[in-house]
């Protein structure tokens, strides 16, 4: 499996900031994905980072509020913007490296805290 | 839309004691997963059920897949300390995307 590390691993942030988290892989990737867990409840995935192009968002994710970049196949970004505290959870980035059985491995995670 | 069930959301068990965690999905899915995830902690990858009848098997734990049914469990058997965590299922959407269900869970007490 691939290995996943996330900057910064926390952060509290003020109302109406934008904080910008990095998830960087050791070896090429097919998919990248960004997932939000709110605190205690299940992930929702956010958006499928694309490689090269705009991200593909879920229903309920905008790019405004969540830029997200892709520049190569080991790096991605998103952007929380405008943050308010309903934006606090655990933002996880996720990767399939097309082993067979496309498991998706997670990040370790950025927990974000907004007051 | 896919949408995953699980249940109990919450299991509190016995060292030394069996139980299992089922998993329901709406619509028709070819793969399950399986992953665990301590607290504070990310998902760590359990199990992946590709097919109708697979059966997984990794310790005290075990897996399954009825896709006629929709169904995957998640056996436990003779519960240890250290299996406590919360468990998430999470089926197959398409286009490499997954939906998770709520998670369990599981506290395992002396």
């Amino acid at each position: 499996s691939a290995v996943i590390s996330q900057k910064p691993s926390r952060d509290i942030c003020q109302r109406g900031t934008s904080l910008t988290i990095q998830c960087q892989v050791d070896s090429q990737v097919t998919m990248m994905f960004w997932y939000r867990q709110q605190p205690g409840q299940s992930l929702t995935l956010i958006a499928t980072a694309n490689q090269g192009s705009e991200a593909t968002y879920e229903s309920g994710f905008v790019i405004d509020k969540f830029p997200i970049s892709r520049p190569n196949l080991t790096f991605s970004t998103l952007t929380v913007s405008n943050m308010s505290p309903e934006d606090s959870s655990i933002y996880l980035c996720s990767v399939i490296n097309r082993a067979g059985t496309d498991t998706q491995y997670f990040g370790p995670g950025t927990r974000l805290t907004v007051l | 839309e896919l949408k995953v069930e699980q249940n109990p959301l919450f299991l509190s068990m016995q060292e030394g004691k069996n139980y299992t965690i089922y998993c329901n999905y709406s619509t028709t899915s070819d793969r399950l997963y399986w992953y665990r995830q301590d607290p504070g902690k990310s998902l760590e990858s359990l199990f992946v059920l590709l097919s109708n009848g697979a059966v997984k098997q990794e310790g005290r734990l075990m897996a399954s897949l009825d896709t006629k049914a929709r169904l995957s469990t998640l056996h436990i058997t003779a519960a240890v300390h250290d299996l406590s965590a919360t468990y998430f299922c999470a089926a197959y959407a398409g286009s490499y995307q997954l939906t998770f269900g709520k998670g369990t869970k599981l506290s395992v007490i002396p």
